[in-house]
């Protein structure tokens, strides 16, 4: 089974409007990060926000919110106010048990974001 | 400037020429990893140390090689490097603070394996 899922392969959202992108994962551990990434087309990889399991609240970078609902599993990556330098592919990931182990990647959702 | 540092940013090689690519950072950061990235495949931990001279393994290991002399290197060694590592490869590092976690990457070195 796949530990992380991105059900949403491509998104459009008009600028300015909020998007939500699903994450979704699958761990029997208590103590667990979840991330979120961007990657433009130039290639390079952003990290944009955290949020451990054991985070009562949601994580904020900015204009970006992790909406995270344990008893769900889902972490979706919430972008208020889209803007065209917005578009790029978004990864989630999670790290599960202690601090350094390994990082496993969903296989992202392309998002485009137009005027 | 905090930055994570990958070289080459472009190979391309032969099979079974033995290769480095190389990683440093200047964070003092005691996490870093290797992962490849495919299409339709994602991101995949290749490696990871959590500090000098301890590595282990991640989920896609074969045919690689890493090291952890000094905290701010952490080398990629592909011995005998065959078409299927033909890839774009990161380096990233990590910080943990009160609030969580932070994760710099490499600018990524595209490899070609001929």
């Amino acid at each position: 089974a796949q530990k992380i899922t991105q059900t949403q392969p491509g998104m459009f959202v008009q600028e300015k409007e909020a998007v939500t992108l699903d994450c979704t994962y699958d761990t029997s551990d208590q103590s667990y990060g979840l991330f979120w990434y961007k990657q433009p087309s130039s290639g390079e990889m952003i990290f944009l926000i955290y949020q451990g399991s054991y985070d009562e609240q949601n994580a904020t970078e900015g204009r970006y919110s992790l909406n995270f609902q344990k008893a769900r599993k889902s972490a979706n990556l919430v972008i208020s106010a889209s803007q065209l330098g917005d578009s790029a592919m978004y990864f989630c990931a999670m790290r599960e048990g202690r601090r350094y182990s390994t990082l496993t990647f969903g296989k992202g959702t392309m998002l485009l974001v137009s005027p | 400037e905090a930055q994570v540092t990958q070289n080459p940013r472009y190979l391309i090689t032969v099979t079974g020429k033995k290769l480095t690519v190389t990683c440093s950072q200047n964070m003092n950061h005691e996490y870093m990893s290797w992962y490849r990235q495919d299409p339709g495949l994602g991101l995949r931990q290749i490696y990871y140390s959590m500090n000098v001279e301890v590595t282990d393994k991640g989920d896609v290991p074969e045919g690689y090689k890493v090291s952890r002399k000094e905290k701010r290197n952490f080398p990629l060694i592909l011995e005998s490097p065959s078409p299927n590592q033909t890839s774009l490869y990161f380096c990233a590092s990590s910080r943990t603070s009160g609030v969580g976690e932070t994760q710099y990457f490499g600018p990524g070195t595209r490899l070609l394996v001929l």
